[in-house]
C-alpha cells in the first residue's frame, strides 16, 4: 500500500463548511496526488504535489487548495464545501524509479 | 490533452469464462498506460503496466494486456475468470513528462455469475 493513510475515512459536513482532508505517507515518496472519484467518471486529478511546498493543478481544481509543507503530509482542503464536492477522495503516491501511482483507502465526503 | 474511454460501463460473465475489457486512448507521445482493479469499498489496486517493449503485457491475479499502436487500444484480458475478480476496472493513460499525472476511463464494472 506505499504506506499511504487518509484521514478521515468517512466525513459527513453541510454545505459552507471548512473541510481538510489529510494524506499521510510513510516512505518519503516525493510525488502525491489527490484525486476524486465519481460515477461514470473514474478518477479525476484535482491537485499534485512533486516536493515540499512544491504544488500544481490538475483538471478539477476549482474549490479545492491544498498544501504540503512537510515530506510526509498532503492536505487537500475545501473552503466552503458545496453538494457537488461530495464524492470520494483517493491520495495517491508515486514510488521513486517508477511511473505507477500507488493509491490510498479513500475519504467518503458527503456534503449535506 | 489526453483521454481514455471505456466502451463497456458493465460487462457480465460466467465463471470460467473469457474476460476482454476495452481501453481506448487518446495521446500525443508514447503513451504510459496501466490497468487498475477496485474491489467494491476498497481503493485501486495496480494490475499491470505498460511503457516500451513487448506489446502483451503480464500482470497479477492471471491478467494481460495488449497495447496496439494502430487502434489507440490497450485492452485487458483474462482467460478464466474467478469470482472474485467481480470489481470494478480502470484504464489509464500517464502524462509522465508533466507531473506523472493519470487520466482515468470511466470504469467497467464486472460482475460474475456462478
Amino acid at each position: 500500500d506505499a504506506g499511504i493513510t487518509q484521514s478521515p475515512r468517512h466525513k459527513v459536513t453541510e454545505t459552507g463548511t471548512p473541510v481538510t482532508l489529510r494524506c499521510h505517507q510513510t516512505e518519503n515518496h516525493r510525488y502525491m496526488y489527490w484525486y476524486r472519484q465519481d460515477p461514470g467518471h473514474g478518477l479525476r486529478l484535482i491537485h499534485y504535489s512533486y516536493g515540499v511546498k512544491d504544488t500544481d493543478k490538475g483538471e478539477v481544481s476549482d474549490g479545492y487548495s491544498v498544501s504540503r509543507s512537510k515530506t510526509e503530509d498532503f492536505l487537500l482542503t475545501l473552503e466552503s464545501a458545496t453538494s457537488s464536492q461530495t464524492s470520494v477522495y483517493f491520495c495517491a503516491v508515486k514510488v521513486a524509479g517508477g511511473d505507477e501511482q500507488f493509491f490510498g483507502p479513500g475519504t467518503r465526503l458527503t456534503v449535506l | 490533452a489526453q483521454s481514455v474511454t471505456q466502451p463497456d460501463i458493465h460487462i457480465t460473465v460466467s465463471e470460467g469464462a473469457s474476460l476482454e475489457l476495452r481501453c481506448n486512448y487518446s495521446y500525443g507521445a508514447t503513451p504510459y498506460l496501466f490497468w487498475y482493479v477496485q474491489s467494491p469499498g476498497q481503493g485501486l489496486q495496480l494490475l499491470l503496466k505498460y511503457f516500451s517493449g513487448d506489446t502483451l503485457v503480464q500482470g497479477i491475479k492471471g491478467f494481460e494486456a495488449e497495447f496496439k499502436r494502430s487502434q489507440s487500444s490497450f485492452n485487458l484480458r483474462k482467460p478464466s475468470v474467478h469470482w472474485s475478480d467481480a470489481a470494478e476496472y480502470f484504464c489509464a493513460v500517464g502524462a509522465i513528462a508533466a507531473g506523472n499525472k493519470l487520466t482515468f476511463g470511466g470504469g467497467t464494472r464486472v460482475l460474475v455469475k456462478p
